[in-house]
């Protein structure tokens, strides 16, 4: 079973440009969330999407924004890059069901580099 | 919010000794979950425990929670350099709050020399 896939494996961007970043979930979850692991910050939750919709998200600004699909692939869509947002972007999927505990698996990541 | 501190940040073992990592939680903790990360890479789920005094075992590594559920330990037995990277403790806060979104810990690195 294939399990979480993501795309691009690395992307490199000037600052004031737009990153597309896409993940794929394992086959039967519906529901992706979307890290961020900066240099010295650790992993900070961004989003997290489940059946097509944005149900949470993390301290962020707008300028993070993402949208799910009909088959729950995502995408993460960062606008305005600043050198800050320089970090490994982390995908996760799981069953998606809020009243129980899902492990959550972990793509390989999308590393983002802005100059 | 929750928080979770992990300690140490960082250890180096010699090849077939043991070593724990303990991972210490603000508030209660609903679902504890591991996982080990190879720098720059994805996170691999380990285990996840739950239950006050839980302790789950795969391999030569287990983990327990603490009674009080503030607390958890990932301890590795005989340790390989298979077992160098970086270890991390993520955590659901709150039963059915919005979002299943994983607080994690600062991580802790692990280095086995051979």
């Amino acid at each position: 079973e294939a399990g979480v896939t993501q795309s691009p494996t690395h992307l490199i961007k000037t600052r004031g440009q737009q990153a597309t970043l896409r993940c794929s979930p394992i086959s039967g979850h519906t529901s992706v969330y979307w890290y961020q692991q900066a240099l010295g910050l650790g992993l900070q939750f961004l989003l997290w999407y489940d059946e097509g919709e944005e149900r949470n998200r993390g301290n962020f600004p707008p300028r993070f924004s993402g949208r799910q699909f009909p088959n729950y692939s995502s995408e993460l869509n960062v606008n305005a890059l600043e050198l800050e947002d320089s970090a490994l972007y982390l995908c996760a999927s799981s069953l998606g069901l809020a009243d129980s505990y899902n492990e959550q698996f972990f793509g390989p990541g999308t590393r983002l580099t802005v100059l | 919010s929750q928080e979770l501190e992990q300690s140490p940040q960082s250890l180096i073992v010699q090849e077939g000794k043991n070593l724990t990592i303990n991972c210490t939680s603000s508030k209660t903790l609903y679902g504890l979950y591991w996982y080990k990360q190879k720098y720059g890479e994805g996170l691999i789920f380990l285990m996840m425990l739950q239950k006050g005094g839980e302790e789950k075992s795969h391999e030569k590594i287990t983990a327990k929670l603490d009674e009080k559920k503030q607390q958890s330990s990932l301890h590795i037995t005989a340790s390989q350099p298979s077992h160098a990277g970086i270890y991390l403790c993520g955590a659901d806060g709150e039963i059915k709050a919005a979002g299943n979104k994983l607080t994690f810990g600062g991580g802790t690195r692990v280095l086995v020399k051979p």
